[in-house]
């Protein structure tokens, strides 16, 4: 268990609307991501975060933005949602002594997004 | 950049059996490689990781894989099927920054 806690779980939304996903963490990482999960495509990043107020885009970042104000939570935010951002989005953080590459990242138990 | 090709999208095995999920990558250095497993509408957790130190890499739940860089593979093995092992799984590679590039995905079913 990582600390890691997502809100909200589910979220069932129309076109249009602006969306706001939270991700909160327990022990004090630097490093936090944002991932969706499609079928087919595994899981894609989204943006993540060095650190409080430092943020860089994804592979996929376009119609999404973030925010970290202090170190705990990082929300990601769906301007104005649409049906192809349907999807699981998933929040981790990265644990490590080591080295960027070998360290591990863990993962949140995900929220389930519908745009209608 | 960074590529992960899982060969196959389902696996299907019986109880008892081994089980082999194949994994190829892509790297221009000198990867990090893991495994995550996923049960049905659960989160993803980690099985093992391969950074270097030993070629065969040994995880959670009796899972092991081994690194072949001559074969660009991260095959996952396991020796005895259990029906608790029926999942999705996940090769990742790492990009620079620590990155994560995954494959499409595995579907493990295990029948009884």
């Amino acid at each position: 268990d990582a600390g890691i806690t997502q809100s909200p779980r589910h979220k069932v939304t129309e076109t249009g609307t602006p969306v706001t996903l939270r991700c909160h963490q327990t022990e004090n990482h630097r490093y936090m991501y944002w991932y969706r999960q499609d079928p087919g495509h595994g899981l894609r990043l989204i943006h993540y975060s060095y650190g409080v107020k430092d943020t860089d885009k994804g592979e996929v970042s376009d119609g999404y933005s973030v925010s970290r104000s202090k170190t705990e939570d990082f929300l990601l935010t769906l301007e104005s949602a649409t049906s192809s951002q349907t999807s699981v989005y998933f929040c981790a953080i990265r644990k490590g002594t080591s080295g960027a590459s070998t360290d591990t990242q863990y993962f949140g138990p995900g929220t389930r997004l519908t745009v209608l | 950049a960074q590529s992960v090709t899982q060969l196959d999208s389902h696996v299907s095995v019986s109880e008892g059996t081994p089980v082999l999920l194949r994994c190829n990558y892509s790297s221009s250095y000198s990867p990090s490689l893991f495994w995550y497993v996923q049960h049905p509408n659960k989160g993803l957790q980690l099985l093992l990781k391969y950074t270097s130190a030993a070629t065969l890499v040994k995880g959670i739940n009796g899972f092991e894989a081994e690194f072949k860089k001559s074969e660009t593979s991260f095959h996952l093995t396991k020796p005895s099927a259990h029906m608790s092992d029926a999942a999705e799984y996940f090769c990742v590679v790492t990009e620079y920054g620590n990155k994560l590039v995954f494959g499409a995905g595995t579907i493990l079913r295990v029948k009884s």
